[in-house]
């Protein structure tokens, strides 16, 4: 079974720093990767998806890359603002019809 | 556009009582996803329809939960004889195509508490 794992569980920055957070996944069969990020309270909010055959995807200060044979995916977050405060879920797409999410990395960005 | 829209938001209810959640997908979206977020477990894949196919059930912790879409559209989970594990956040999500191409959106979630 496929198992995410998301490094840090939790994150402190100062506004304005750079950052990345790390996705592992165990089985390298992934038809995608998907980066969320969750409000406290709220749904899913879709950020960047990277297919298994691309390498990175970028969307204004993120982004997102993924080594498939190494089992490894980064967000990385330029110039952090306080607004990027939330949870940062990795999720991968292998061969049944569904998302394996890892636990997430709690991102505060200090103003 | 609309995205993915989920209700009740929240539902309270005693154990013992069957509940129904529902789910509006993104409109022209084949596929609908249920997913369940537990504290302290991260979320799990329940349940996954595609078109007129056979929905794909090997997510469901117990014969308790079922789900159907009508007319390829409206889902709708139901728990009967609710337990208070069963207490969780139940999201549900649509993406546009087949597994494996497409982004999945995913809707605000219907928080469930079993007193």
């Amino acid at each position: 079974k496929q198992e995410v794992t998301q490094i840090p569980a939790a994150l402190s920055v100062p506004e304005g720093e750079n950052l990345v957070l790390n996705c592992s996944f165990t089985d390298s069969a992934i038809y995608n990767l998907q980066w969320f990020r969750q409000d406290p309270g709220k749904g899913l909010t879709s950020l960047l998806l990277i297919q298994s055959s691309q390498r990175e995807q970028t969307s204004g200060r993120l982004n997102a890359s993924l080594d498939k044979s190494s089992g490894r995916s980064t967000l990385y977050i330029a110039a952090s603002q306080p607004g990027d405060s939330a949870t940062y879920l990795c999720a991968v797409m292998g061969g049944a019809n569904n998302l394996f999410f890892g636990t997430g990395t709690r991102l505060t960005v200090i103003p | 556009g609309a995205g993915v829209s989920q209700s009740p938001s929240n539902k309270v209810t005693e154990k013992g009582k069957d509940v129904e959640l529902r789910c509006d997908p993104i409109s022209g979206h084949t596929a609908l996803y249920w997913y369940r977020q537990s504290l302290g477990q991260g979320l799990e894949f329940l349940i996954y329809f595609q078109g007129n196919s056979a929905p794909d059930k090997s997510g469901l912790p117990s014969d308790r939960f079922s789900a159907e879409r009508t007319g390829g559209s409206v889902s709708t989970l139901t728990i009967q004889r609710t337990q208070q594990e069963d207490s969780a956040v139940y999201l549900c999500a649509s993406s546009s195509r087949l597994a494996g191409g497409d982004e999945q959106f995913f809707g605000p979630g219907t928080r469930l508490t079993v007193l």
